[in-house]
């Protein structure tokens, strides 16, 4: 399976975009880029999904590289409630489309 | 409200019990998933299933059973067998066909096992 590759940490300021980037150098052609994010104590959340074009949807916006090797989880203005783990996962038809969780990165948002 | 709920949120039982946890959904989804968590890890698969009267294998699915006998519930079984069964277990269901449909989770179950 593609792995991905994201730092530990990030720390963003309240109001204040937030760019959390993803590496997934080995991604086939049939691989979705999905991002979830966990609160504390609390099941995943769906943030953003995309195959090869960028997406923009309420929550966030993802950027994909034009040769999908990496890609970047965009946070238009970061608020005390975007504080989370964020997945950044690659979604194929293994295991049922079960999420590959690695260990993310834990976003700080400071007042 | 259409959601997945899981049940109790916190369980605790003495070691050499089997305990069962309920997942429920109200969603339609046919596919439902079954994680489990340990404290600073990302979520590993355990079972899944795509349809009623079918589940497989996840990652780590040694001591553990389940079944899906309804479209709506898929409990999981700990069995005796699972050596290390306290955890933060979370249950999915997943909208949609492919690789395009997002997941939505339960609030989860904290099982420790003493």
């Amino acid at each position: 399976d593609a792995k991905t590759t994201q730092p530990n940490s990030m720390e963003s300021n309240e109001e204040e975009p937030v760019h959390l980037p993803c590496n997934h150098s080995t991604i086939s052609g049939t691989d979705y880029i999905h991002w979830y994010r966990q609160l504390p104590s609390q099941g995943p959340e769906y943030v953003i999904h995309g195959l090869t074009s960028n997406v923009n949807n309420r929550m966030a916006s993802l950027a994909i590289a034009e040769d999908r090797k990496s890609s970047t989880l965009i946070l238009h203005r970061a608020t005390l409630r975007d504080a989370a783990v964020y997945y950044c996962i690659l979604l194929n038809s293994n295991s049922g489309y079960a999420l590959n969780f690695g260990k993310g990165t834990s976003l700080l948002v400071t007042p | 409200d259409g959601g997945i709920t899981q049940s109790p949120k916190y369980l605790f039982r003495k070691e050499g019990q089997n305990v069962t946890l309920s997942c429920e959904q109200n969603l339609n989804h046919d596919a439902m998933y079954w994680y489990r968590q340990d404290p600073g890890q990302g979520l590993r698969l355990i079972y899944y299933s795509q349809i009623v009267n079918d589940f497989q294998k996840g990652d780590i699915a040694e001591g553990y059973s389940v079944s899906r006998e309804k479209k709506e519930s898929f409990p999981l079984t700990v069995t005796s067998a699972q050596k290390n069964p306290t955890a933060f277990y979370l249950c999915a269901s997943k909208k949609g066909q492919g690789a395009t449909g997002e997941q939505y989770f339960g609030p989860g179950t904290r099982l420790t096992v003493t």
